[in-house]
């Protein structure tokens, strides 16, 4: 089965410093992996995807994640957090179900929290 | 460019009373579609998926129910409702055949369903 785990319940990151947010993976062939950005009393939004390729993705709003094979990860990153990054981050693997459908399995989340 | 709706954003109901919480897409055919519940802010939980029309996959084993009675309508339903049925639902849909099977998920905003 596929999984998808996300080790950290909250990080807190002064602005304008660099954000990472952890995601590690199991998955019993090649993973299709996602980021995801929950706004309060909003739904999700997709930020970006890695598929195949460069390990290093680029997505939305200066976010970008980094595929390790190896260490079987994939880490959200920005350079240079904002305060109104602060939200609830999901990482998403791929899984085929077993009526032929693609199904999403979402880690719990993170909370991230900027300080000005 | 497609758009999502769900309605109503919030939703108070009585123990024991019906439930009707419709989705529909528009910009897009024969879309596969979710419902998922967050409970607390975090993760989520796979309810229902379609792959088509009158094409219902039940994930866990509930008072609730889906259908789909058009190729861009989602709506999910109860006949009973239970205390422990209060929560966020969200509706998404992706774009999944053939080439397309790395899509991410859109989401619209939920439906927040209290339950006295």
């Amino acid at each position: 089965a596929q999984s998808v785990a996300q080790p950290e319940d909250q990080v807190n990151v002064a602005e304008g410093n660099p954000l990472t947010v952890k995601c590690t993976y199991s998955v019993s062939g090649n993973p299709y992996l996602f980021w995801y950005v929950q706004y309060p009393n909003r739904g999700l939004q997709f930020l970006l995807k890695y598929i195949t390729g460069d390990n290093l993705v680029k997505g939305s709003y200066g976010f970008e994640a980094e595929f390790n094979k190896s260490q079987t990860s994939f880490h959200l990153k920005k350079p240079s957090a904002l305060v109104s990054d602060s939200a609830l981050y999901f990482c998403a693997v791929r899984d085929r179900s077993n009526t032929g459908g693609f199904k999403t399995i979402f880690g719990a989340g993170t909370r991230l929290f900027v300080k000005a | 460019s497609q758009t999502i709706h769900q309605w109503p954003a919030t939703l108070v109901q009585p123990v024991g009373s019906p439930l009707s919480l419709e989705c529909t897409v528009e910009g897009t055919s024969n879309p596969n579609l979710y419902w998922y519940r967050q409970a607390a802010g975090r993760g989520l939980q796979l309810l229902f998926y379609s792959v088509g029309i009158g094409q219902i996959s039940s994930e866990v084993p509930q008072n609730l129910s889906a259908s789909r009675p058009q190729d861009r309508q989602f709506i999910l339903s109860s006949k009973k409702l239970l205390l422990s049925d209060s929560g966020f639902y969200l509706c998404a849909w992706s774009r999944e055949q053939g080439i397309y099977s790395n899509q991410p998920q859109h989401f619209g905003d939920g439906t927040r369903l209290s339950i006295l």
